[in-house]
C-alpha cells in the first residue's frame, strides 16, 4: 500500500528557476513531514521538514506548503542550482499524543531533479 | 563529528548465501532504524531499535531477515539464504533519542547484490 505518493518522478528545470515537487498521503495520523535529499552514493540528508499545525515554512532557498484538508503538501527550491541536482523524497511520520511514536518514517519514492546551468 | 557508518559499502552476493551488513550509529544516539531502498524508489522501513530492544520489526519482509543491537550502539542486518529480490541498498539511520521529531541521519548505505 502506497501512502506518500510523490510526482513528478523526474524534473528539469533551468538555473535560477522554481522546481516544484509535490506529494500526496492517505493516512490520517501522519503528524510530521520532512524533505530529504539524496546524492548518489549517500544516504539521505534531511532538508526541511513541516508539521500540520503550519501551512508554509520557508528555510533559505526551501519552502514547505501544507495543505491539510487535501492531504498534500510540496517542496519549493526557489532559484534552482546546478549543485541542488539530486533525488528528492517526501516522507512522513506518525504522531501520536502521549508520545508513543518514534519515528518511523514512510517514503515517497523520489524525484530525480536536474538543474541545468 | 563522525556520522553514521556502514559496513561493507558493497557486498556480492550468490543466490542462497548469508550476508551480515553492519551499522555503527553515531554515539549516544538511542534509537537505529533500517531501511531498504529498492533501485528507484524510496527506502522503506525494515525494522527500529530503542537502544538494544527492538521495538518494532513489522517491515522485514520475511524470516530470512534478522536484526540486533545487543549492546545498544552497533547494529547488523543479517539475511540468510539471500534471493535475488533481496538486492537494494540497505540504509541505517539513527536519532538521539526516540520521537518523530528527532532529525534521522542516514548512513550512505550497503549496496547487495545477489547474483
Amino acid at each position: 500500500q502506497q501512502q506518500v505518493k510523490q510526482s513528478p518522478q523526474s524534473l528539469i528545470v533551468q538555473k535560477g528557476g522554481i522546481s516544484i515537487i509535490n506529494c500526496a498521503y492517505e493516512n490520517t495520523a501522519f503528524d510530521y513531514f520532512p524533505w530529504y535529499q539524496q546524492f548518489p552514493g549517500k544516504g539521505p540528508a534531511l532538508l526541511i521538514a513541516i508539521r500540520p499545525d503550519v501551512s508554509e515554512k520557508k528555510e533559505g532557498r526551501f519552502t514547505i506548503s501544507f495543505n491539510k484538508s487535501a492531504k498534500q503538501f510540496s517542496l519549493h527550491i526557489m532559484d534552482s542550482q546546478p549543485g541542488d541536482s539530486a533525488t528528492y523524497f517526501c516522507a512522513a511520520s506518525e504522531g501520536r499524543a502521549g508520545g508513543t511514536s518514534y519515528g518511523k518514517l514512510t517514503f515517497g519514492q523520489g524525484t530525480i531533479l536536474t538543474v541545468h546551468p | 563529528g563522525a556520522g553514521v557508518s556502514q559496513s561493507p559499502r558493497y557486498k556480492v552476493a550468490k543466490r542462497g548465501q548469508d550476508v551480515a551488513l553492519r551499522c555503527d550509529p553515531i554515539s549516544g544516539h538511542v534509537s537505529l532504524f533500517w531501511y531498504q531502498q529498492a533501485l528507484g524508489q524510496g527506502p522503506e522501513f525494515l525494522t527500529y531499535f530503542q537502544n538494544e530492544a527492538q521495538l518494532d520489526k513489522s517491515g522485514l519482509p520475511s524470516d530470512r531477515f534478522f536484526a540486533e543491537r545487543p549492546e545498544g550502539s552497533v547494529s547488523t542486518l543479517k539475511i540468510q539464504r539471500t534471493q535475488q529480490e533481496d538486492s537494494a541498498v540497505y540504509l541505517c539511520a539513527s536519532s538521539l533519542e526516540r520521537g518523530y521529531s528527532y532529525e534521522q541521519y542516514f548512513g550512505p548505505g550497503t549496496r547487495l547484490t545477489v547474483t
